[in-house]
């Protein structure tokens, strides 16, 4: 089964809007970690918000914010204000206590940003 | 600068040579691994190190081989590449990761083709 689930794989978005970009996740642990990383077309890897199981507030970092729904199990990333620049591809991942040796990743969901 | 360096960044190789990617790390991390990207799947760990001749599987480790002789490198061989590993690959590291917390630093990326 999935563990990470993203199920938009593409999205668009105009320049200065809102975007949210879907997270759900399937673990039985009570304690992990939630990320997302940005991957533009150069190919690397950016590490974008973290939120813990146990964090009773939204991350927020700059213009990102994480809306974190435990009972959902989901981890939805928000963008505001998008910008050109943010145009890439999308990874949630997940870390569990039991099994704290990886990252376990999403299919992504690439976001372009229309002037 | 704190990085993560990978090389070759490109590489196109025939089915059967052997073939190193190396990874080093300048910020004193003591947990590394490798994973690939493929379409639709994601980031997959191939191998992971917990610290200097401590190595595990991850998910993906057929036809891969690690080694970590030193805390700062951890190449990825492939002794005898098939076009299956045809991928991205991703080295990426971490102070630790005894819990949950802690973002992955990850490699600019080696593109890899077997022919």
């Amino acid at each position: 089964a999935q563990k990470i689930t993203q199920t938009q794989p593409g999205m668009f978005v105009q320049e200065k809007e809102a975007v949210t970009l879907d997270c759900t996740y399937d673990t039985s642990d009570q304690s992990y970690g939630l990320f997302w990383y940005k991957q533009p077309s150069s190919g690397e890897m950016i590490f974008l918000i973290y939120q813990g199981s146990y964090d009773e507030q939204n991350a927020t970092e700059g213009r990102y914010s994480l809306n974190f729904q435990k009972a959902r199990k989901s981890a939805n990333l928000v963008i505001s204000a998008s910008q050109l620049g943010d145009s890439a591809m999308y990874f949630c991942a997940m870390r569990e206590s039991y099994n704290t040796d990886k990252l376990i990743f999403g299919t992504g969901t690439r976001l372009q940003v229309f002037p | 600068e704190a990085q993560v360096t990978q090389n070759p960044r490109y590489l196109i190789t025939v089915t059967g040579k052997k073939l190193t990617v190396t990874c080093s790390q300048n910020m004193n991390h003591e947990y590394m691994s490798w994973y690939r990207q493929d379409p639709g799947l994601g980031l997959r760990q191939i191998y992971y190190s917990m610290n200097v001749e401590v190595t595990d599987k991850g998910d993906v480790p057929e036809g891969y081989k690690v080694s970590r002789k030193e805390k700062r490198n951890f190449p990825l061989i492939l002794e005898s590449p098939s076009p299956n590993q045809t991928s991205l690959y991703f080295c990426a590291s971490s102070f630790s990761i005894r819990g949950v917390t802690g973002e992955l630093f990850f490699g600019e990326g080696s593109r890899l083709t077997v022919l």
